[in-house]
């Protein structure tokens, strides 16, 4: 069955600098995959989608880009920013329902 | 616009006892989603709906039952509480599987 890993649990970024998340999945090629942010307490927002003809999405300060040959997809934040301190969940289409990564904490340092 | 509702926010129930979660939708979706959310494991899968009065089992079932008799409400019931329920649970709908999910805020479960 489909395996997602997001291979960092957490990350330490410097304010300003691009902060790079990855997203690793084990079988066939999903249709598209998607990027939520999760804060403390609350349900994961959906930030951005791309499908498995696109090879780079831009929303604002942030990229994702999906590259099959690696099964792989990158998260960019550019000048990031301590606001964007949160978990961040990758997931993909999976056996007929999205599967979910376990995440990973994203901490901006002023 | 509501959203996605959970209710209650917390709860804390004893070995053996019932109860049910409530997930309510505003957004006239088709789909809806009941996962589970623990330290380390990710979000997970209980039970899905493709429908109003249709369910199905996700990757984590046992323990849990659910019901979806109107389109906007589906339920989550324990009927017999097990510490290994303790969890955080989500609701989530969506108006199709390749769209994305819309979450509730949660409710943080804890069996003593």
């Amino acid at each position: 069955s489909q395996k997602i890993e997001q291979n960092s649990e957490a990350l330490n970024i410097q304010e300003g600098k691009t902060a790079t998340l990855t997203c690793n999945y084990t079988n066939y090629s999903p249709a598209y995959l998607q990027w939520y942010r999760q804060d403390p307490g609350r349900g994961p927002v959906f930030l951005l989608l791309i499908r498995e003809n696109e090879k780079e999405k831009r929303k604002e300060r942030l990229k994702v880009t999906f590259d099959t040959t690696l099964k792989q997809s990158l998260f960019h934040i550019t000048a990031s920013q301590p606001a964007d301190s949160a978990t961040y969940l990758c997931a993909l289409d999976g056996d007929d329902k999205i599967i979910f990564g376990k995440g990973t904490r994203l901490h901006i340092l002023p | 616009n509501a959203g996605v509702t959970q209710t209650p926010k917390f709860r804390v129930l004893k070995t053996g006892q019932s109860m049910t979660l409530l997930c309510a939708q505003d957004m006239n979706h088709e789909y809806m989603y009941w996962y589970r959310q623990d330290p380390g494991m990710g979000l997970r899968l209980i039970h899905y709906s493709v429908g109003e009065g249709t369910t199905a089992k996700g990757e984590v079932p046992d323990g849990y039952n659910v019901s979806r008799l109107k389109k906007q409400n589906f339920l989550l019931g324990l009927e017999s509480a097990a510490p290994s329920q303790t969890s955080v649970y989500f609701c989530a709908s969506d108006e199709d599987p390749n769209s994305p999910l819309h979450f509730g805020n949660g409710t943080r479960l804890t069996v003593t």
